[in-house]
């Protein structure tokens, strides 16, 4: 059974960071990409960035591009997200997702989300 | 600024079919955009529905399905059950790794 848990939420001051981790397990980890997505309280599904197998192919979002850093440890069946410059707008839940076949570009499984509120 | 569109709201009775759409403020949705479809409850996490068009995730029922309808990927649903009450969303794979989601469509079955 594919499973995802993400960790690390909570509420950071504007200009403040934190690092949100995606423990996986139930496949085989390196094959697939994983991503990271955010929902706005109240608002739609919006797609932060992408990260290979590997490792060796990142992608982001315009609107987190510079300011986040997606990774993993295929070690550890993890991947994270460390966030800084943090803004208000970045305030939403945060869902991992795993990639399913490359061909495909879709998401397949997701995780339940945590958390993160900007505020002073 | 790529922006893909999806129709804010929908409402279709019980028994009924409703096609919901996902197009391109500026362009037209082919199957190299690799559209793929997820559903959302109040609460829940999304649940993938559709993948490279026209491909059903494993225990989506066959009364939903995908296709292109002229310049748009459409999710069509055969038989509306009120179970189907949800959020749609749709996502295309653009150039260079990005993806997009739609805003989003409410769908009311009454």
């Amino acid at each position: 059974e594919v499973k995802l848990l993400e960790s690390g939420g909570g509420l950071v001051q504007p200009g403040g960071s934190l690092r949100l981790s995606c423990a996986t397990s139930g496949f085989i980890f390196s094959y697939y990409d994983m991503s990271w997505v955010r929902q706005a309280p109240g608002k739609g599904l919006e797609w932060v960035s992408t990260v290979s197998g590997r490792g060796d192919s990142i992608v982001y979002a315009d609107s987190v591009r510079g300011r986040f850093t997606i990774s993993r440890d295929n070690s550890k069946n993890t991947v994270y997200l460390q966030m800084n410059s943090l803004r208000a707008d970045d305030t939403a839940l945060y869902y991992c997702a795993k990639d399913s076949a490359a061909a495909t570009r879709a998401f397949d499984y997701w995780g339940q989300g945590t958390l993160v509120t900007v505020s002073s | 600024q790529t922006v893909v569109t999806q129709e804010p709201s929908f409402s279709v009775s019980p028994g009924g079919t409703v096609t919901l759409t996902c197009g391109l403020r500026s362009g037209s949705v082919s199957t190299s955009h690799l559209p793929s479809w997820y559903q959302q409850t109040p609460g829940q996490a999304p649940r993938t529905l559709i993948s490279s068009t026209n491909t059903r995730s494993s225990g989506v029922p066959d009364r939903f399905s995908g296709s292109i309808l002229g310049n748009k990927a459409a999710l069509t649903i055969t038989g509306a059950q009120t179970d189907d009450e949800s959020d749609y969303y749709c996502v295309l794979y653009m150039d260079r790794g990005i993806k997009i989601f739609g805003g989003g469509t409410k769908l009311t079955v009454l």
